[in-house]
This record gives C-alpha cells, sequence and structure tokens, in this order.
C-alpha cells in the first residue's frame, strides 16, 4: 500500500491564481481531512469528508473548497489564492469504525503565495 | 468550542535527560491521541489513549490520561537523537476526524 499521497509536494502560486492540491489513499479509509499547518499555529482542521459525497467544513475553511467523488481522493481547491494561505497542507485519511481513529497523514503540500 | 493546550512550546535537553509534555483540554474528552513529527516530515500517530487514568508505555515513551479526561501527558525517558521532533496531542469529542483538536504541539531539542 502506498498509503496517503500528495501532489505536488511544492507550489510557488501568485496571488490571485488557483489551484488543485492532490490527495489519494488506498486504504479503503472513509474519513478524510485536509489541515494547514502554520508556525505556532498547530494542526488546523479545513475540511473533511466521512465517506464519498459528503463533505463539511472544519475550523478554516474560508478560501478552499473540497469535493469527495470517490472513496480513495479527496482535492482541496484554492479558488483565488492569498498570502495568507501560504502553509503547510496536510491530507489525513482514517478508519470509520470506533471513536476519533488514529489518522494516517500524507507527506504535504509546502505552498507559497507570493 | 473545545481548545487543546499543549506545554512547553519548545523544551532544549541533553541526550540522555528525561522530557515531559503536557496537555489539557477545556473540556471533558472521549479519548486523546499522541503523534510526533520529525523536522520536514509528516505528523506519525503513535498512540490513542481511552480509559480515565490510563497509562500506557512504548519502549521509553510512557502515555497518561488524566481521571477526569481532560489531561494527558508524554514522557520521554533517557532521550535519544532520534527522539527529535514536535509532538502532538489530538483530543477527541467522539466521532470522527471532525471531533479531533489538535495541540499546537512541543518542540524536543536535544542537544549532544
Amino acid at each position: 500500500n502506498a498509503g496517503v499521497t500528495q501532489t505536488p509536494k511544492f507550489q510557488v502560486l501568485k496571488t490571485g491564481q488557483s489551484m488543485t492540491l492532490q490527495c489519494a489513499q488506498d486504504m479503503n479509509h472513509e474519513y478524510m481531512s485536509w489541515y494547514r499547518q502554520d508556525p505556532g499555529m498547530g494542526l488546523r482542521l479545513i475540511h473533511y469528508s466521512v465517506g464519498a459525497g459528503i463533505t463539511d467544513q472544519g475550523e478554516v475553511p474560508n478560501g478552499y473548497n473540497v469535493s469527495r467523488s470517490t472513496t480513495e481522493d479527496f482535492p482541496l481547491r484554492l479558488l483565488s489564492a492569498a498570502p495568507s494561505q501560504t502553509s503547510v497542507y496536510f491530507c489525513a485519511s482514517s478508519f470509520s469504525l470506533g471513536t476519533n481513529l488514529e489518522q494516517f497523514f500524507g507527506p504535504g503540500t509546502r505552498l507559497t503565495v507570493l | 468550542g473545545q481548545q487543546v493546550m499543549q506545554i512547553p512550546q519548545y523544551q532544549h535537553v541533553q541526550e540522555g535527560e528525561d522530557f515531559t509534555t503536557y496537555c489539557n483540554s477545556s473540556t471533558t474528552l472521549s479519548n486523546i491521541q499522541w503523534y510526533k513529527q520529525r523536522p520536514g516530515g509528516h505528523p506519525v500517530f503513535l498512540i490513542q489513549l481511552v480509559k480515565s487514568g490510563e497509562v500506557k508505555k512504548q519502549k521509553r515513551l510512557t502515555f497518561q490520561f488524566g481521571e477526569a479526561k481532560k489531561n494527558s501527558s508524554l514522557h520521554i525517558t533517557a532521550t535519544q537523537t532520534t527522539d527529535v521532533g514536535t509532538y502532538f496531542c489530538a483530543g477527541g469529542s467522539g466521532g470522527g476526524a471532525d471531533g479531533l483538536t489538535f495541540g499546537k504541539g512541543t518542540h524536543l531539542i536535544i542537544q549532544p
């Protein structure tokens, strides 16, 4: 199993540009999440999905869209990038059984918005 | 909403010294998870505690969950250079990933 994969690893955008961060998992996990990590802020939840076709907002959803058309994929879209979105983005997945299960994180995407 | 505070933010130790990080929640938790993130890497799951007063050990690491299920600690005995990284606690309120709140992490710096 590849686990959770993310592309690209690095990205530089100009203010106002749009892009999609890709996330895929091959563990048949129902739960998938997007976090952003900023210095001194820990991990903050952007959006999450409890299964294909179902998404919801986390703590910091503004400026980001998500969709979940398949169990495997959970892309994160930046519609109009802003310097405040400069961050490291992690995708994570977990099983659906039980309570707050172990999350498997991808390697991250380091995004800089100029 | 639920808040999870973690202290200290940074900890410098000499190799061989012990290290402890503390996590406190504003609300009663259903469980708590601990993750380790190496510099430049991604968070990796270490353990989950569910029961009040629970203590679990993994080699030199000891994890505790408070009796009131509002606090937790991670203690590392005789630190090694491989322990370098950031340790995060994540408090669970039940349900799925939406109910998990991460602390800001403790950066462990080890001086040889």
